[in-house]
């Protein structure tokens, strides 16, 4: 358990569908990610927000679409995917960037299978 | 890009062995942590290691950082079968704008 839960674990989703991934943290952490895991590449950053506030879109596709109400909790809503977005989807937080406690801490993922 | 890039990509060695993964890196750096995955699983931080540190140590792990090189390894020593995971170095580069960028990982084996 590593304070950072996210639901649900695996999706199986049409090109049509509209689904959402959802992320929660107990840390009392302000930074909340979303990072994107496909075989035999790197982890990419997708999103980052501080404080509620998105402050990196790493040229992500506009069919993702995160929300972050609040500090603990965090969305991906999900429209129109391709297959090749089948991948694990990880959320993460941390405390704030730039302020010496930047461990990172992850979910354990949502697989997501586009069909 | 300050991305780290691990090497091997991949390792199998004996347990009970002891397995050394390295870790390059481009630009100049804050700190440098060390990451665990087991397969499908989230990632787990293992131990960070500032840029003013050479080594550090954390029970069977032992980490070095050599910034004059921009490189770092991570040795684990006594291999065990639950061992068995991806393991990644995370850069935090020293612009204000900079992110923590991963590395591809080493998927490291252990056989029994």
């Amino acid at each position: 358990e590593t304070g950072v839960t996210q639901t649900p674990r695996h999706l199986v989703m049409g090109m049509t569908n509209k689904k959402s991934l959802k992320c929660e943290q107990h840390l009392g952490h302000n930074a909340m990610y979303w990072y994107k895991q496909s075989a035999k590449k790197p982890l990419e950053l997708m999103f980052v927000y501080n404080f509620k506030e998105q402050t990196e879109n790493n040229s992500v596709p506009s069919r993702f679409s995160p929300e972050c109400p609040n500090s603990s909790h965090l969305f991906l809503h999900l429209h129109t995917l391709q297959p090749e977005d089948s991948a694990l989807y990880l959320c993460a937080s941390s405390h704030p960037p730039r302020t010496g406690e930047n461990t990172i801490y992850f979910g354990e993922g949502s697989w997501l299978t586009v069909v | 890009s300050q991305q780290g890039e691990e090497d091997p990509q991949a390792l199998s060695i004996q347990e009970g062995e002891n397995a050394t993964m390295n870790c390059s890196y481009k630009t100049s750096i804050n700190n440098l942590q060390w990451y665990r995955q087991n397969s499908g699983r989230g990632l787990v931080h293992l131990i960070l290691i500032r840029s003013n540190e050479r080594e550090k140590h954390s029970g069977r792990l032992r980490v070095t950082l050599d910034t004059s090189k921009k490189s770092s390894s991570l040795l684990i020593t006594a291999s065990r079968a639950a061992d068995t995971a991806s393991y990644f170095c995370a850069t935090d580069g020293l612009l204000r704008d900079d992110k923590i960028i991963f590395g591809k990982g080493t998927r490291l084996h252990i056989l029994p």
